[in-house]
C-alpha cells in the first residue's frame, strides 16, 4: 500500500466551477499535511498546510483534515484555467525537522475555459 | 531576491560519467533535501542536511552523494553508479523558524543520461 495516495487523474472542471482533490495516507502518527501545486516542467509551489482537523481556508483555496479518517483534501473556488496543474499532497508525521516527508505522486487538474 | 537556485537547468551526460548539481539558498535556511522525481511516482528523498558540515542519507541515496560545507549550498553529485540516474532533481530548504516544518522548492534540474 503506497504511503500517499491520489488519484492521478486527470480531472477536468469547467471555468468557475469548484475542484475537489483528495489525498488518503497510510501512516496514523502524521502530523504535518501540505498542498503543493507543480505546473508542467516547474517545481513544486507549497500553496497549503494544515496541521489541526477541520478546515483551513486562504484565498479561494480550502484545506480539510481529517486524521480519524486519515484524508486530506483541497478545494479549488472559482476554478480558473491557470489552476490547470498536477497538485501534489505531502505527509509528514513531523513538526520540525522535516526530512520524513512523503509525497503523493499527484492528481492532474484541467480547468477548461 | 531571496531564494533557491539551481544549475544548470538541463543537464545531459553520458553513462558512466559523474556528475555534479548544484543547489544555493540566501534565505537563511538551515534544513537542505535533495528530492528526486520521476513521471508518475512521488518526490522521493534522496539526501538532507540540518547543518554544515552533517548530512544524512535519505530513502534512494546509493549511487549519490552530497556536501554541505556552508550554509547556502548543498551540491548534489550523481555518480556512475546511479543505476537509472535520469530524472528531475530537485532541491528544497526549510527555515529555522516555528515554520521548519514547511520545505520550499527550486527550479529544479533536469537531468538526462544515455
Amino acid at each position: 500500500q503506497k504511503e500517499v495516495e491520489q488519484n492521478s487523474g486527470p480531472l477536468s472542471v469547467p471555468e468557475g466551477a469548484i475542484a475537489s482533490l483528495n489525498c488518503t495516507y497510510s501512516d496514523r502518527v502524521s502530523q504535518s499535511f501540505f498542498w503543493y501545486r507543480q505546473y508542467s516542467g516547474k517545481s513544486p509551489e507549497l500553496i497549503m498546510s494544515i496541521y489541526s482537523n477541520g478546515d483551513k481556508e486562504d484565498g479561494r483555496f480550502t484545506a480539510q483534515l481529517n486524521k480519524a479518517s486519515q484524508y486530506v483534501s483541497l478545494l479549488i473556488r472559482d476554478s480558473q484555467p491557470s489552476d490547470s496543474a498536477t497538485y501534489l499532497c505531502a505527509v509528514s508525521p513531523l513538526f520540525y525537522n522535516n526530512n520524513d516527508m512523503r509525497f503523493g505522486a499527484g492528481t492532474r487538474l484541467t480547468v477548461k475555459p | 531576491d531571496g531564494g533557491i537556485t539551481q544549475s544548470p537547468k538541463y543537464l545531459f551526460r553520458k553513462e558512466g560519467q559523474n556528475v555534479t548539481l548544484s543547489c544555493e539558498q540566501n534565505l537563511n535556511h538551515d534544513a537542505m533535501y535533495w528530492y528526486r522525481q520521476d513521471p508518475g511516482q512521488g518526490l522521493r528523498l534522496i539526501y538532507y542536511s540540518q547543518i554544515v558540515n552533517d548530512f544524512q542519507k535519505g530513502d534512494i541515496a546509493e549511487g549519490y552523494s552530497v556536501s554541505r560545507e556552508k550554509k547556502e549550498s548543498f551540491p548534489l553529485t550523481v555518480t556512475s553508479a546511479q543505476k537509472n540516474p535520469t530524472a528531475f532533481y530537485l532541491c528544497a530548504s526549510s527555515p529555522p523558524d516555528a515554520r521548519s516544518y514547511e520545505q520550499y522548492f527550486g527550479p529544479g534540474t533536469r537531468l538526462t543520461v544515455t
